[in-house]
């Protein structure tokens, strides 16, 4: 299985300020024939389901701010939101599906100072 | 828009089997590009996929290791949905369960559309 490993567990950032999530897998999820790493990261809410965020590591869902971008490739990718507001408090997941059994990191809980 | 409604007992005895159901609306069970999981989240282990079912011209079914032996997955065409069955619960098995929509188009998609999730307690 590949394992998915996000840092730091919890983070406190500042309205307005820049949240940094890493998620790191123990293989890599770059696709070669295609050039598409199979990563997504996703938001959730107490009460909720999770949210899907982004795909393919950096493309953003449709209604998803702009102030949330995804980065990287192979192995270590980065959420990076841009100007935290109070309604971004949530946990923040990384997934890849590049091979069954499709696996989770453990989350970050983002809060706000 | 795809929906997926989760119904099912939220109360199971040990040793009892665990069962839920997943409606879809929107899109269909039998569907070539989709594909129908179930996933669990708790303190312990976090987000944990468990089960997967899709229609290629047969049915496919794919399980997560650690509870391939107690897990079934089954699609219901007649009325498009999907269901859960785990056997033998313990109170490990007590947490958060959600069905999900995987999309397919010469590659997979990650989870796009969730139910609201069950809390599931095991207790007698």
């Amino acid at each position: 299985d590949i394992v998915m490993t996000q840092s730091p567990d919890s983070l406190t950032v500042s309205p307005g300020e820049r949240a940094t999530i890493n998620c790191k897998s123990s293989q890599t999820v770059l696709y070669s024939s295609n050039n598409k790493n199979y990563l997504a990261w996703y938001q959730q809410k107490p009460g909720q389901p999770p949210k899907l965020l982004i795909s393919w590591a950096s493309t953003r869902e449709s209604g998803v701010p702009d102030r949330f971008s995804g980065s990287g490739s192979g192995t270590d990718f980065t959420l990076t939101i841009s100007s935290l507001q109070a309604e971004d408090v949530a946990v923040y997941y990384c997934q890849q599906y590049y091979s069954t059994p499709q696996t989770f990191g453990q989350g970050t809980n983002l809060e706000i100072k | 828009h795809v929906q997926l409604q989760q119904s099912g007992p939220g109360l199971v005895k040990p040793s009892q089997t665990l069962s839920l159901t997943c409606a879809i609306s929107g899109d269909s069970v039998s569907s070539n590009s989709a594909a129908w999981s179930w996933i669990r989240k708790s303190p312990s282990r976090g987000l944990e996929w468990l089960a997967r079912t899709y229609y290629r011209s047969k049915w496919y079914f794919d399980y997560a290791i650690s509870v391939k032996s107690r897990i079934t997955i089954n699609p219901d065409t007649s009325k498009n949905q999907f269901s859960l069955q785990l056997n033998s619960v313990t109170p490990e098995d007590a947490t958060v369960y959600y069905c999900a929509r995987q999309s397919y188009n010469s590659a997979w998609f990650p989870f796009d559309y969730w139910g609201h999730g069950t809390l599931v307690t095991v207790s007698s």
